[in-house]
């Protein structure tokens, strides 16, 4: 069964760096899109960034533009996701997500989430 | 950028209702519409995408409809494991974006 494990969350300082990493089993990795989405507390749901099947194509919410990074290695069959210059507004649970079929028909598997803190 | 707008924020129902969420978009986005429901400290689970295809393995009570920039997911009688948060989300132009959410709670 399909499955994504998120891992690489914490707590960090304003303008620090994390990386969240997502390992998946359980599929054709290297076949698929991926998505990362968080929420913040208490709120709703954000999309972040989405990379093509074989990395070719980024795209990424203006509010993280140039300081995140989403990268795949499916070699490993592993999802990142590179933040830096952390502000607390970057403050959620950070979901890894497969897309369903060329990133128009929503995301049909989900990790369980990693919680990043951004506080001094 | 494109902006979507779910209503109501919460709706207080019972057991058996007629459920309806709606989702409106800022701009057309054609059928690039996808309902997701949440429950507290769980992720996201995909109930239908393209606005009316029913994710394999969701009940049938659930549909969607719509075009353009209007959309709604339908409930047809609510059960109780159906007490969650729904979202809409669109895909145009390689961006996503979600509702703000729709809380469904008991009455």
């Amino acid at each position: 069964q399909v499955q994504l494990v998120e891992s690489g969350g914490g707590v960090v300082q304003p303008g620090g760096s994390l990386r969240l990493s997502c390992a998946a089993s359980g599929f054709t990795f290297s076949s698929y899109g991926m998505h990362w989405v968080r929420q913040a507390p208490g709120k709703g749901l954000e999309w972040v960034a989405f990379i093509r099947y074989d990395g070719s194509n980024k795209y990424y919410v203006d509010s993280v533009k140039g300081r995140f990074t989403i990268s795949r290695d499916n070699s490993k069959n592993t999802l990142y996701l590179q933040m830096n210059s952390l502000r607390a507004e970057d403050t959620a649970v950070y979901y890894c997500g497969k897309d369903r079929a060329s990133g128009a028909a929503g995301i049909d598997y989900w990790g369980q989430g990693t919680l990043v803190i951004v506080s001094s | 950028d494109i902006q979507m707008t779910q209503s109501p924020s919460t709706l207080s129902v019972s057991v058996g209702d007629r459920v309806t969420i709606t989702c409106r978009a800022s701009q057309s986005i054609s059928n690039w519409l996808a309902w997701y429901q949440q429950k507290p400290g769980k992720a996201p689970k995909l109930l239908i995408y393209k606005a009316s295809t029913l994710e394999s393995g969701v009940p049938s009570r659930f549909s969607g409809s719509g075009s353009g920039t209007e959309f709604t997911l339908t409930i047809s009688s609510l059960q109780p494991d159906d007490f969650a948060t729904y979202y809409c989300q669109q895909y145009n132009s390689f961006t996503w974006t979600f509702g703000q959410g729709t809380k469904v709670e008991i009455k």
